[in-house]
């Protein structure tokens, strides 16, 4: 099965703070996404990647980054993180290909105070 | 722009009804992908089904079945004999292939389906 590990579940950080998510995936995925995910809005994308070092903007990129130095590891930055961004943030991969399915972590669920 | 409306928000059921979630599309590509998928409370969304435009058949898979009706635009979802571990939210989303851009998915909002003993 596959497996797709965010680092944490719970996070609590302050506003102003630079703030990493990271994601893992155990299936040499081409694909990776992060996703937020909010009461009355579902899923938004914010950023995908189609392979390592590459990156493409979601539809809601403004205020975040992402790296991808490795093909198992996606990594979402938060460069000054604002009460705004709190929120729940899934990450997923998927295998290169016509729209497959897309693998989801549990969700990192983060409060910005 | 694609899109995809869940208009249920919320559903309530007791458990061993039938239950439909509603989800209609608008795209303008001739070929795109549907699928849905279950959040539990437990958070990770599980994928339930992926459907091509070109294949209308419906299916079944043990109490789940989908119908997909590319008249209606309309990708529907059907629990039969509902039961407590249904509980969750179901996200029905569309494939999107912008000009330029690599193919991603739009999610609809989501119905929470609650079923009670």
């Amino acid at each position: 099965d596959v497996k797709v590990t965010q680092s944490s579940r719970y996070l609590v950080k302050r506003t102003g703070e630079k703030v990493f998510l990271e994601c893992v995936q155990d299936m040499d995925h081409e694909n990776m996404f992060w996703y937020r995910q909010d009461p009355g809005l579902g899923l938004r994308l914010i950023y995908f990647s189609y392979d390592v070092k590459m990156k493409e903007k979601g539809d809601i990129p403004e205020g975040y980054s992402v790296s991808r130095e490795k093909k198992e590891r996606f990594s979402l930055i938060l460069e000054s993180a604002s009460t705004n961004q709190t929120s729940m943030y899934l990450c997923a991969s998927s295998v290169a290909g016509t729209v497959q399915p897309q693998h989801f972590g549990d969700g990192t669920r983060l409060s910005i105070l | 722009a694609q899109k995809v409306t869940q208009a249920q928000t919320e559903i309530s059921v007791v458990e061993k009804e039938d239950v439909t979630l509603d989800c209609v599309y608008e795209t303008r590509d001739t070929t795109y992908y549907l699928f849905w998928y279950k959040q539990p409370p437990s958070g990770e969304l599980v994928f339930l089904i992926r459907r091509n435009s070109f294949d209308e058949q419906n299916e079944i898979s043990g109490r789940y079945s989908w119908n997909f009706q590319k008249s209606t635009s309309s990708f529907n979802f059907t629990i039969t004999a509902s039961q407590v571990v249904d509980s969750a939210v179901y996200f029905c989303a569309l494939s999107e292939f912008p000009e330029g851009g690599s193919e991603k998915l739009v999610f609809g909002k989501g119905t929470k389906l609650t079923v009670n003993p």
